[in-house]
């Protein structure tokens, strides 16, 4: 089976930084990935981890410990824009659809 | 670059009535996938297909639920009849080797 984990809401001041983790089980593994989706609106692409470590693209950095089943999402210098959810997604081999956790709901507040 | 499209954005209709979605994927992308995305849930696929073959149908409800790529481009999803249930957004992704691009889905409403 495929289980994916993270935490339901999270709130951070505007300014600070946020880190959201995601832990999985999976039958198999060729990629980690995390999406942004606003209210109403269709999932983003954000970032993509297949080999252990930190991608760090701007403000957004991924990060990926296959070991360990587990990576995070860490946005820095938070503005009210990053209010969303945070979608978590494992991709078991080749081509093969993606498994969604759940998502964060991260409230950014003044 | 054209993104993934998706019609209608927005459909309501009455439990036993059937509705139609329709996708059109980035052009050159071979897998084209559809997702259900309930409110409050991550996406869960629907079925994927690589060029016009069904790859992943093993969570589509078969006995309501109907998808075709005839010419491996354009996709159309089904719900006939549709159940109260199955309000949620459906979104089309496509994708070549690398990550997933989604569509704006379409949010159906059955009352």
């Amino acid at each position: 089976g495929q289980n994916i984990d993270q935490p339901t809401e999270m709130t951070a001041t505007e300014g600070a930084i946020v880190q959201i983790n995601c832990t999985y089980q999976t039958s198999g593994f060729n990629g980690l990935f995390w999406y942004q989706q606003h209210a109403g609106e269709a999932p983003t692409f954000l970032s993509y981890n297949v080999l252990d470590g930190l991608e760090e693209k701007g403000r957004f950095s991924s990060f990926l410990s296959r070991s360990k089943g587990y990576s995070y999402l860490l946005l820095k210098e938070l503005q009210m824009k990053d209010s969303a959810s945070y979608l978590c997604a494992v991709r078991s081999s080749g081509n093969t659809p993606l498994v969604f956790g759940k998502g964060t709901r991260l409230s950014v507040i003044a | 670059e054209a993104g993934v499209a998706q019609s209608p954005r927005y459909k309501i209709i009455e439990k036993r009535q059937s509705v139609a979605f329709w996708c059109n994927p980035i052009s050159g992308h071979a897998t084209l996938y559809w997702y259900q995305q309930i409110l409050g849930q991550g996406p869960k696929l629907l079925i994927q297909f690589q060029n016009n073959g069904v790859v992943d149908d093993s969570q589509l409800p078969k006995d309501r639920f109907s998808a075709e790529r005839l010419k491996g481009v354009d996709s159309t999803l089904k719900i006939q009849p549709a159940k109260l249930e199955d309000s949620a957004v459906y979104l089309c992704a496509s994708s070549s080797q690398g990550p997933q691009y989604f569509g704006p889905g379409t949010r159906l409403t059955v009352t």
